[in-house]
């Protein structure tokens, strides 16, 4: 079936650094890839999603790259601040008249220290 | 516009109760969901409802039903609870396929 791997599971950065999450998907008709962030206690929010026609996207200290043909996407977070610290989800789905699913990677704690 | 709104915020069972977590949404989506979300294991789908009068099965249906009772609301039953069905459960819903899916702000279960 399908599956979306994520890695790594957690994530340490000094404030300032980068960081980069990493996922992989199965089905080769995904076409839709967003990212969620979840802080501590609350729901999963959008925070960037890309669609299999473009290859990256980016919106402010957040971007989101894409390689169709190794089955990998990316997010990076450039400049981190504390305030970045949140669990972060990967997704894939594919639009299709029978299949109506987003599959979740397992997710990646990040701590940004001051 | 209250988004994705869902009842009861927590909740404790004991083994065998049953109960039906309820969820709604405004933003006219035609596709709801179910999640549970366990430490270390992500978002896994229990139920969805591409459209109004459709359900299928995620990856983790057995022990659950749903009903969508009308294009705002889809509900999650449990029939005859067990300790392993405690967990977040997540309510969301989108337009369609391959557009934003929204969350609502959970509900923690706790069997006993």
């Amino acid at each position: 079936g399908e599956n979306v791997e994520q890695h790594p599971s957690t994530l340490s950065v000094q404030e300032g650094d980068s960081a980069v999450i990493k996922c992989t998907y199965s089905d080769s008709a995904s076409n839709y890839f967003p990212w969620y962030k979840q802080e501590l206690g609350k729901r999963p929010q959008l925070i960037i999603d890309i669609r299999s026609n473009v290859g990256e996207k980016k919106d402010q200290r957040i971007a989101v790259t894409l390689n169709k043909t190794a089955k990998h996407f990316s997010l990076h977070i450039t400049e981190t601040q504390p305030e970045d610290s949140a669990v972060y989800f990967c997704a894939a789905s594919r639009r299709s008249y029978n299949t109506d699913k987003l599959i979740f990677g397992t997710g990646t704690r990040l701590q940004v220290f001051p | 516009n209250a988004g994705v709104t869902q009842t009861p915020k927590f909740q404790v069972l004991k083994t065998g109760q049953s109960m039906t977590l309820q969820c709604a949404q405004d933003m006219n989506h035609n596709s709801m969901y179910w999640y549970r979300q366990d430490p270390g294991m992500g978002l896994r789908l229990i139920y969805y409802s591409a459209s109004e009068g459709t359900t299928d099965k995620g990856e983790v249906p057995n022990g659950y039903n749903v009903s969508r009772l009308n294009k705002r609301e889809f509900s999650l039953r449990l029939e005859s609870a067990a300790p392993s069905q405690t967990s977040v459960y997540f309510c969301a819903s989108r337009v369609q396929v391959g557009e934003t899916q929204y969350f609502g702000p959970g509900t923690r279960l706790l069997v006993l």
